[in-house]
C-alpha cells in the first residue's frame, strides 16, 4: 500500500527547532518529488517545500533560510528540518507526494499521495 | 506569485443539488490546475488534474473544467460524503505552488 506518515511535531518556544518525518512505503522517495504542505487551524493550504527527484530543493517565502528539506534514501523518508520557529509556524504539516501524470505530451505535477499531518504548536 | 481566488467562500446546499464551484487565477495557469477535496481531520485527496482530468477512482460526479485563469468544479448530484471544503491549486510554472483559499460545501 502506498503511504506517508508524518512523526516528530509537538510544543516548541519561538527561536526553537523541531525536525519533522515523513516515512513512506510503497514507492521510493528517491525516484519523486516530495512536498511538505501545512495548515494553520482553521485555515487554508500552505505550500512550504519541495525536493526534486535530483535533489534539488525550494521553499516558500515564509520559511526559506529557516526550514531545510531533505531526504534519507535508504529509509526511505523524508525530512523537515525547522529553526528559528515562530507562532505563525504553527499548523499541521502533511508530507506529499508529487506524482508526475502525462496526458498527451503533457505532465502534470499533482500532489497525489498525503500523509495525515502532524502538529507543530509554536508557543511559549 | 499566481494568486488563486475561490467563490464563494460557504455553500450550503441538499443533498442531490448540483453544485459549481470557482477559481479564478490571477494570470494564466493554462490547464495546470488541480482540485482537492478535504474533510475535518482528514489529509486533502486529490480529485482533478490538467483541469479537468479525472483521477482514477473519483466518481464520475465530479468533473472540472476551465483553462487560463478560470475554472470550474462541478458536482453533478450531491453526495452526503461531498460535504467537505474544496481547494484548487496550481502548479504552472513552479515554484511556489499557490492554492485558493477553499469552498465549504455544507449541508443546507
Amino acid at each position: 500500500e502506498v503511504q506517508l506518515v508524518e512523526s516528530g511535531g509537538g510544543l516548541v518556544q519561538p527561536g526553537g527547532s523541531l525536525r519533522l518525518s515523513c516515512a513512506a512505503s510503497g514507492f521510493s522517495v528517491t525516484n519523486k518529488f516530495m512536498t511538505w504542505v501545512r495548515q494553520a487551524p482553521g485555515k487554508g493550504l500552505e505550500w512550504v517545500s519541495v525536493i526534486h527527484a535530483g535533489g534539488r530543493t525550494d521553499y516558500s517565502d515564509s520559511v526559506r533560510g529557516r526550514f531545510t528539506i531533505s531526504r534519507h534514501n535508504s529509509e526511505n523518508t523524508l525530512y523537515l528540518q525547522m529553526n528559528s520557529l515562530r507562532p505563525e509556524d504553527t499548523a499541521v504539516y502533511h508530507c506529499a507526494r508529487v506524482n508526475d501524470f502525462w496526458s498527451g505530451t503533457q505532465r502534470h505535477d499533482a500532489f497525489d499521495i498525503w500523509g495525515r499531518g502532524t502538529m507543530v504548536t509554536v508557543s511559549s | 506569485e499566481i494568486v488563486l481566488t475561490q467563490s464563494p467562500a460557504t455553500l450550503s446546499v441538499s443533498p442531490g443539488e448540483r453544485v459549481t464551484l470557482s477559481c479564478r487565477a490571477s494570470q494564466s495557469v493554462s490547464s495546470n490546475l488541480v482540485w482537492f477535496q478535504q474533510k475535518p481531520g482528514q489529509a486533502p485527496r486529490l480529485l482533478i488534474y490538467g483541469a479537468s482530468i479525472r483521477v482514477t477512482g473519483i466518481p464520475a460526479r465530479f468533473s472540472g473544467s476551465g483553462s487560463g485563469t478560470e475554472f470550474t468544479l462541478t458536482i453533478s448530484s450531491l453526495q452526503s460524503e461531498d460535504f467537505a471544503v474544496y481547494y484548487c491549486q496550481h502548479y504552472d510554472n513552479w515554484p511556489p505552488f499557490t492554492f485558493g483559499p477553499g469552498t465549504k460545501v455544507d449541508i443546507k
